[in-house]
């Protein structure tokens, strides 16, 4: 079936400097979704991606789509404590009638 | 408008018995996931309706698991016999498709 892998982890991160986490693809994808939750809270939705090598932003947040559509990126800018969470990919395949698969999450901790 | 309700929002139980987990998702959404998540871990996916067709129940980890979802609204889990290691945070989530999912609070279900 199909499998949707995050890295890293986790990650810590001095305040101030950048953060990424990464999500791959066993297969192609039709789109893709990114979710953040908060210690304590439940996974709020971010931003979808849809088109091949799509570059989308949100402030100090950068998504991007591969071109293959088999794999994602969120790039954080001058992390601040309010980042802190844990960061979800969710993929959509071409054929499974909308159905999503989560990645395992990278948990984000800022040192201010 | 109202987003994605859930009770209880706490649930303590006694090993054996049985619970149900409501879920009242947002008006006019088709889509509706059960997820478990345990205390830091990923998201664990359980059961997924979309529309009138078959749910896809792929997830659902024992026959000691079923849900349903009454006139593609307010859907129920159910966890006959519960068990120490059910003991989890239950979330659901709601969407127009599969796709984009906005989730619910959550119940926090403790099994004594």
């Amino acid at each position: 079936g199909q499998q949707v892998m995050q890295i890293p982890q986790y990650q810590h991160v001095q305040e101030g400097e950048d953060f990424t986490t990464y999500c791959n693809s066993s297969t192609t994808l039709s789109n893709i979704q990114w979710y953040k939750q908060r210690p304590g809270g439940h996974p709020v939705f971010l931003i979808q991606l849809v088109k091949s090598g799509e570059v989308k932003k949100q402030k100090r947040l950068t998504f991007q789509f591969g071109e293959a559509k088999k794999n994602s990126s969120l790039h954080i800018t001058a992390t601040q404590t309010t980042d802190v969470g844990t960061y979800f990919c969710a993929g959509n395949r071409l054929t499974n009638a909308g159905k999503s698969t989560f990645g395992d999450g990278t948990t984000l901790t800022v040192k201010p | 408008g109202a987003g994605v309700s859930q009770s209880p929002s706490n649930k303590v139980t006694e090993k054996g018995k049985d619970v149900e987990l409501r879920c009242d998702p947002i008006s006019g959404h088709t889509a509706l996931y059960w997820y478990r998540q345990s205390l830091g871990q990923g998201l664990e996916f359980l059961i997924y309706f979309q529309g009138n067709s078959a749910p896809d129940k792929s997830g659902l980890p024992s026959d000691r698991f079923s849900a349903e979802r009454t006139g593609g609204s307010v859907s129920t889990l159910t966890i006959q016999r519960t068990q120490q290691e059910d003991s989890a945070v239950y979330l659901c989530a709601s969407g127009t498709t599969g796709e984009t999912q906005y989730f619910g609070p959550g119940t926090r279900l403790t099994v004594l």
